[in-house]
């Protein structure tokens, strides 16, 4: 099971809206709406930011929001901030054998 | 609160034998998953496997079936991650992460998180 793909480095401006693709296959993103993105400061654990595709735990900011189209699903972050700098890690179910796979992780720039 | 707190950083030696832990609290241990993740330096997450505490039933990655086992002992609310030989490739971050509540729909997320247990595999 490979991991899902992401782009490696995504950066905005202060204010601007960014967002973070993360590509699987038919076995893992395209069949399950159980997508979920981490947030990772350096040096941290990961923290949680949305599960089943587009749900935003308790306590997370509304700036952060998911989607999925067919086999890729993505993270959008509106009004960047400073402290939204941080790796950024997708994550999908993939079946009974595998079942899960993270994505390649993006870097997060502000600039 | 809830939490998982993991054991403290180890420096091992290639073919030596390691168990880590990661002990939860503020919760029903045996209500939730926990899966282990490797972090290699510098690299993404990658999702191991997990254990039900409850029944110690487990899944792994097909990349870690066989060279690590995972287990639990839910009296002392402690799961456990353990290699019988190890290889510097095993070098890495390893955190514990628990799966969320079935019914609010978290259960295929990871929604507590430890606080990592740094392992250094060297001669």
């Amino acid at each position: 099971q490979s991991a899902l793909t992401q782009p490696a480095s995504v950066s905005g401006s202060p204010g601007q809206s960014i967002t973070i693709s993360c590509t699987g296959t038919s076995s893992d993103v395209g069949s399950y709406n159980l997508v979920s993105w981490y947030q990772q400061h350096p040096g941290k654990a990961p923290k949680l930011m949305i599960y089943e595709v587009s749900k935003r735990p308790s306590g997370v900011s509304n700036r952060f929001s998911g989607s999925k189209s067919g086999n890729t699903a993505s993270l959008t972050i509106s009004g960047l901030q400073a402290e939204d700098e941080a790796d950024y890690y997708c994550c999908s179910y993939a079946g009974s054998s595998t079942l899960y796979v993270f994505g390649t992780g993006t870097k997060v720039t502000v600039l | 609160e809830v939490q998982l707190v993991q054991s403290g950083a180890e420096v091992k030696k290639p073919g030596e034998s390691l168990r880590i832990s990661c002990k939860g609290s503020g919760y029903s241990f045996t209500s939730y998953w926990i899966s282990w993740v490797r972090q290699m330096p510098g690299k993404g997450l990658e999702w191991m496997g997990r254990i039900d505490p409850s029944d110690s039933y487990t899944n792994y990655s097909p990349s870690f079936q066989g060279h690590v086992t995972i287990s639990a002992d839910k009296s002392i609310s402690t799961a456990y991650l353990q290699w019988s030989s190890l290889k510097a490739s095993d070098t890495a971050m390893y955190y514990c992460a628990r799966h969320g509540e079935r019914v609010a729909g978290l259960r295929n997320a990871f929604d507590i998180w430890g606080q990592g247990t740094m392992v250094t595999v060297s001669s």
